[in-house]
């Protein structure tokens, strides 16, 4: 089945640094992936979609300028949380949208998310 | 805008049925997901409704109206590993899935 390799699990980050989050569909092409965050007992909120090759769309109250969304290829998508803050703190999670899905997920496929911890 | 809500917990014992509701209003609805998810872990894909009517898979079964806006989730025999959180998650427009409250399900001996 479709598999997304999401990097890195866990990190660990000063207060005012930056992190990069890679999301990696191994053996499909995804033009579409979506970035999700997820604070503790919470549902997971739509961030941002991006389209591969085009400027991602963030949804409404999430700053473009400190969430980075790069979606170079058909296989790769990036988040980058920039000068972050304890608050920001949160579980993220992408998924990649399959260009040709079949009925096993519907063409959505989750990475395994990664848990940021900013100090 | 949009709403999507679910009971934020329920608790059920070992070898009941489970009934988890999910109401949702939306405009361009294509389809309702459900997804469990463990504490720490991605969700994972349960089932996939998009006309009217019950979908049966196992011990899981879905079920959606699409003029009430309505779905709910069915789980019977419940295990101690059932217990976990129901996302119900709405398709709309060009493919965006957004997701719901969550429900928190317990399962006890």
């Amino acid at each position: 089945g479709a598999v997304v390799s999401q990097h890195p699990s866990r990190v660990i980050c000063k207060s005012g640094t930056s992190v990069k989050i890679e999301c990696r569909s191994l053996d499909f092409q995804a033009t579409t992936m979506f970035w999700y965050r997820q604070f503790p007992k919470q549902s997971l909120m739509l961030m941002a979609t991006s389209n591969e090759g085009s400027k991602a769309t963030y949804e409404q109250g999430v700053e473009k300028d400190k969430f980075l969304i790069n979606h170079a290829s058909l296989t790769l998508s990036t988040l980058t949380v920039t000068s972050a803050h304890p608050e920001d703190s949160s579980f993220y999670i992408c998924s990649a949208r399959d260009v040709l899905p079949d009925n096993s997920n519907y063409g959505y496929t989750f990475g395994s998310g990664t848990r940021l911890t900013v100090v | 805008g949009q709403n999507i809500d679910q009971p934020t917990e329920m608790t059920a014992t070992e070898g009941a049925i489970v009934q988890i509701n999910c109401t949702y209003q939306t405009s361009g609805f294509n389809g309702l997901f459900w997804y469990q998810q463990h504490a720490g872990e991605a969700p994972t894909f349960l089932s996939y409704n998009v006309l009217d009517g019950l979908e049966e898979k196992g011990r899981f079964s879905s079920f959606l109206s699409r003029s009430k806006g309505y779905s709910y989730l069915l789980l019977k025999e419940l295990q101690m590993k059932d217990s976990a959180s129901y996302l119900c998650a709405v398709s709309r427009g060009y493919q965006k899935v957004t997701f719901g409250t969550g429900t928190k399900l317990q399962v006890i001996p």
